[in-house]
């Protein structure tokens, strides 16, 4: 089972509010990843949590804030957005074999529009 | 810097004609590939991927893609395309710690009746 889930499917959020998404993995995967994708876009990574601690940010700013409660599920923390973050967010983990067969799967991706 | 090129924005074929979609990457090392598809509106499915050995690599839905280094490519091809086919795909190349894809920028194939 190669299964990534995401919640919600949909999200519509306003500038001041305070929304969070959700993902979740039963493989075992010790490394989980957020990526932000635009319309006609490939995904760009925002967050890399391996072994449940955050290892890679890649200048993503704070209105965005990663949690990892455990090494099943990732959280992103949403406020303040602006209308210019409206895109697909997708989830992927990986088990994070070093320099082997590492593979990333993904989840169905939550499609975010801030108005 | 690994980095990945994805020449064709578009391409449209015939369905039962046969599919190749290119793919060149630069990295220093041995490249770990990879080829996602992307449904409108859905994440990304994983169809193969290259580690290393035997240079042409089977997938699912009857896709496969061969490694050639001396090109620095790594091409997908089907022998004969079906109208569920028609989506965006995705090259990419992971670096060897295991927690970097680099995409490049991805082919959208359509596919007529």
């Amino acid at each position: 089972d190669t299964e990534v889930t995401q919640t919600p499917k949909h999200l519509v959020m306003g500038m001041t509010n305070k929304k969070s998404l959700k993902c979740e993995q039963h493989m075992g995967h010790r490394a989980m990843y957020w990526y932000k994708q635009k319309a006609k876009k490939p995904p760009e990574l925002m967050f890399v949590y391996s072994y449940e601690k955050l290892s890679i940010n890649e200048s993503v700013p704070s209105r965005f804030s990663p949690e990892c409660p455990n090494s099943s599920l990732l959280n992103l923390h949403l406020h303040a957005l602006q209308p210019e973050d409206s895109a697909l967010y997708l989830c992927a983990s990986s088990q994070l074999d070093r320099g082997t067969t590492d593979t990333q799967y993904f989840g169905p991706g939550t499609r975010l529009t801030v108005l | 810097a690994q980095s990945v090129t994805q020449p064709d924005i578009h391409i449209t074929v015939s369905e039962g004609a046969s599919l190749e979609l290119r793919c060149n990457y630069s990295y220093g090392a041995t490249p770990y590939l990879f080829w996602y598809v992307q449904s409108p509106g859905q994440g990304l499915q994983l169809l193969l991927k290259y580690f290393s050995g035997d240079t042409l690599v089977q997938g699912i839905k009857g896709f496969e893609a061969e490694f050639k280094r001396s090109q620095s490519s790594f091409n997908l091809r089907k022998p004969s395309v079906h109208w569920s086919d028609a989506a965006e795909y995705f090259c990419a190349v992971r670096n060897n710690a295991g927690n970097m894809l680099t995409f490049g920028g991805g082919t959208r194939l359509m596919v007529k009746p």
